[in-house]
């Protein structure tokens, strides 16, 4: 059975400073990962997603995740935070045997000025 | 349609109500997801469709829960004598086809709250 972890439920960064929100996995076949963001009562958003192609993956408003398979990890990073970046974070898991998708519980980024 | 659409966005119920909440997945969607999303909690799965047919119902809570897409589009998840701890955010989403690589697209969801 599949499952997320993500190691942090809250992050505060200063604006300017690297972003690293950090998710590990589980998943019985080969998994596709994504990121997910969701901006206060918004939808959610895709930042972007792994399906065994690049292992590095870039995503929109310049995040990117690395997957590391000896790891089970899909760290999502930011070289530079910006203000409008403070949301909550969510890693996705599924794979190709039972096509379910499973969040994460989140971890809430904020950004101080 | 062009997005996800889901009805009604906000449903006040008192408690031993039912409720019927609505989605419309992108039109052409395969796949067709409901969450429930606690405050402060991530989206739970709950149940997916492919076309019409019910392949997964095990995220569903108990038996009054209950979800349909009888023609393949259109899915309706229906809470039956609600509770309080029904009480959630329900989103649904769709994707293109079946296929644990392609991306979920969501609704803006439906705010559930039982008095």
């Amino acid at each position: 059975a599949q499952s997320v972890t993500q190691l942090d439920s809250h992050v505060s960064v200063s604006e300017g400073t690297p972003v690293l929100l950090r998710c590990n996995y589980s998943s019985s076949y080969s998994p596709s990962l994504f990121w997910y963001v969701q901006h206060p009562n918004k939808g959610l958003q895709l930042l972007l997603k792994y399906t065994s192609a690049a292992t590095l993956v870039k995503g929109i408003n310049g995040f990117e995740a690395e997957f590391k398979k000896s790891e089970t990890s899909f760290h999502l990073t930011k070289p530079s935070a910006h203000m409008s970046d403070a949301a909550e974070y969510f890693c996705v898991v599924s794979d190709s045997g039972t096509y379910k998708y499973i969040f994460g519980t989140g971890t809430r980024l904020k950004v101080l000025a | 349609g062009a997005g996800v659409s889901q009805s009604p966005r906000y449903k006040v119920t008192k408690r031993g109500q039912d409720v019927a909440l609505r989605c419309d997945p992108i039109s052409g969607h395969v796949s067709l997801y409901w969450y429930r999303q606690a405050l402060g909690q991530g989206p739970e799965f709950l149940t997916y469709f492919n076309y019409e047919a019910q392949q997964d119902k095990s995220g569903l809570p108990n038996d009054r829960f209950s979800a349909e897409r009888p023609e393949g589009s259109i899915s309706t998840l229906t809470i039956q004598r609600t509770e309080q701890r029904d009480s959630a955010m329900y989103r649904c989403a769709s994707s293109a086809v079946p296929s644990g690589a392609n991306v979920l697209t969501f609704g803006a969801g439906s705010r559930l709250t039982v008095l």
